[in-house]
């Protein structure tokens, strides 16, 4: 079955301009998860939605980042005026309950110029 | 809040020798704990998991891990390495109390020297 998708796969920016990230989970989880992943270091927590809502947003490093899931499937990172160090690897992983495995996608390299 | 420790950014090991990836953790409830493989380019793929039950875990290829309260470890294993596990492993942590989320060490990249 299909697993979890990212788009865009790469995303180059402009210092100060929004962008937004798209993660479609596998069908059926309603568990998502964002992390952010930075050269050289492991994934770090950002956000988690159990269905629709946000179950735990602690690791939004700002409030220039949100994310949304309105219909409890599809997920979006918004990320306003960004700035050089927020250029790193957005993850996204999904599951279907705890304490079970988190399916990771791709991720979207996002480079802030 | 958990936390993770793997020491040795670069492991480098012999093709047919021993893997041996540490994992130290840091948790206020009973933990659960992962071991996570990052070929390039590609997305996190779970090599295995404790939750609860036996404490010798089994994952796909050939891979396993021990999980030792009395030490919080969690270290990763394969008898022989093979051209095909060079990649990035992370050991990643979560509590058993209510949080979902995962907290990552900062990996291992392993080189298979032929």
């Amino acid at each position: 079955g299909a697993g979890v998708s990212q788009t865009p796969s790469n995303k180059v920016t402009e210092k100060g301009k929004y962008v937004e990230l798209r993660c479609d989970p596998i069908s059926g989880h309603t568990a998502l998860y964002w992390y952010r992943q930075s050269l050289g270091q492991g994934p770090e927590f950002l956000i988690y939605f159990q269905g629709t809502g946000a179950a735990d947003d602690s690791g939004l490093p700002n409030d220039r980042f949100f994310a949304v899931r309105p219909e409890g499937s599809v997920s979006t990172l918004k990320i306003q005026r960004t700035e050089r160090g927020d250029s790193a690897v957005y993850l996204c992983a999904s599951s279907s309950a705890r304490p079970d495995t988190q399916y990771f996608g791709p991720g979207t390299r996002l480079t802030v110029l | 809040a958990q936390s993770v420790t793997q020491l040795g950014s670069h492991v480098s090991v012999s093709e047919g020798a021993l893997v041996l990836l540490r994992c130290n953790y840091s948790s206020s409830v009973p933990p659960y704990l992962f071991w996570y493989v990052q070929y390039p380019n590609q997305g996190l793929q779970l090599l295995l998991k404790y939750t609860t039950g036996a404490t010798l875990v089994k994952g796909i290829n050939g891979f396993e891990a021990e999980f030792k309260k009395s030490e919080t470890s969690f270290h990763l294993t394969k008898p022989s390495a093979h051209m095909s596990d060079a990649a990035e492993y992370f050991c990643a942590v979560s509590d058993s109390g209510g949080n979902n989320r995962l907290a990552f060490g900062k990996g291992n990249q392993v080189v298979v020297i032929p």
